[in-house]
């Protein structure tokens, strides 16, 4: 497998544009989390989906954000109208669900996109 | 709701020599999964070293090991005959084993220099 694929890699946009980050996870994944970066917050999760189901999305910002699974092997994190402070790292990673415990124990951590830096002038 | 903390914000080491990296959590759950994340200049998100909570045993690969102190909800990662190429921000992470609470939770990071 390819691993998890982010695009853009970059992308630079003016104030008030809507931005689309898109996601492609590994197959066979049951979870994708879409994680957002800067210097002063570190990682943040913003939300995360199981068998394409949003479960947890306490950690979007505010309704400029929005995120969507269509199917098992696509995700979109959209920022409308972005905004300066929107600049940041956005990554995407994909899991399995965790094994029972006593069983082996793979499958448990996440794996990693390459991220998309955006920029918002 | 569970917080990781890492309270390093920086640390250096010389080739050859030993560090440590902290960490600590809160939560109330006895089921989890305990990680340590590398990510280098290149911003890829590398997985180094992974714990599970009902294991004694702290885990190693290779140069890397963990002290999991479950009672104490530490987990530290050791890095012997440290390499340049060891150079990178280092993220503690948890995750929950129990049902509907999956996310992965990490701490701010620990920026490591590795001095030749």
């Amino acid at each position: 497998d390819a691993g998890v694929i982010q695009s853009p890699r970059h992308e630079v946009t003016e104030m008030g544009q809507e931005v689309t980050l898109r996601c492609k996870p590994i197959s066979g994944h049951d979870y994708l989390f879409w994680y957002r970066q800067t210097m002063m917050r570190g990682l943040e999760l913003l939300i995360y989906f199981n068998n394409n189901v949003p479960i947890d999305d306490s950690g979007m910002p505010e309704d400029r954000f929005s995120a969507k699974m269509p199917n098992a092997s696509f995700s979109t994190l959209k920022i409308q109208p972005s905004e300066p402070r929107d600049s940041a790292v956005y990554f995407c990673a994909s899991s399995l669900f965790p094994p029972a415990l006593g069983s082996l124990p793979g499958g448990t951590e996440a794996f990693f996109g390459q991220g998309t830096r955006l920029t918002v002038v | 709701a569970q917080t990781v903390t890492q309270s390093q914000p920086e640390m250096s080491v010389q080739e050859a020599e030993t560090v440590t990296l902290s960490c600590t959590y809160d939560t109330s759950e006895s089921d989890y999964y305990l990680f340590w994340y590398k990510q280098p200049p290149s911003r890829q998100m590398i997985l180094v070293i992974r714990q599970e909570a009902y294991k004694q045993q702290n885990a190693t690969e290779n140069r890397f090991s963990v002290n999991f102190q479950k009672a104490a909800k530490s987990f530290s990662l050791k890095i012997s005959d440290s390499q340049l190429g060891d150079a990178a921000m280092y993220f503690c992470a948890y995750r929950s084993a129990e049902g509907g609470s999956e996310k992965l939770v990490f701490g701010k990071g620990t920026k490591l220099t590795v001095n030749p």
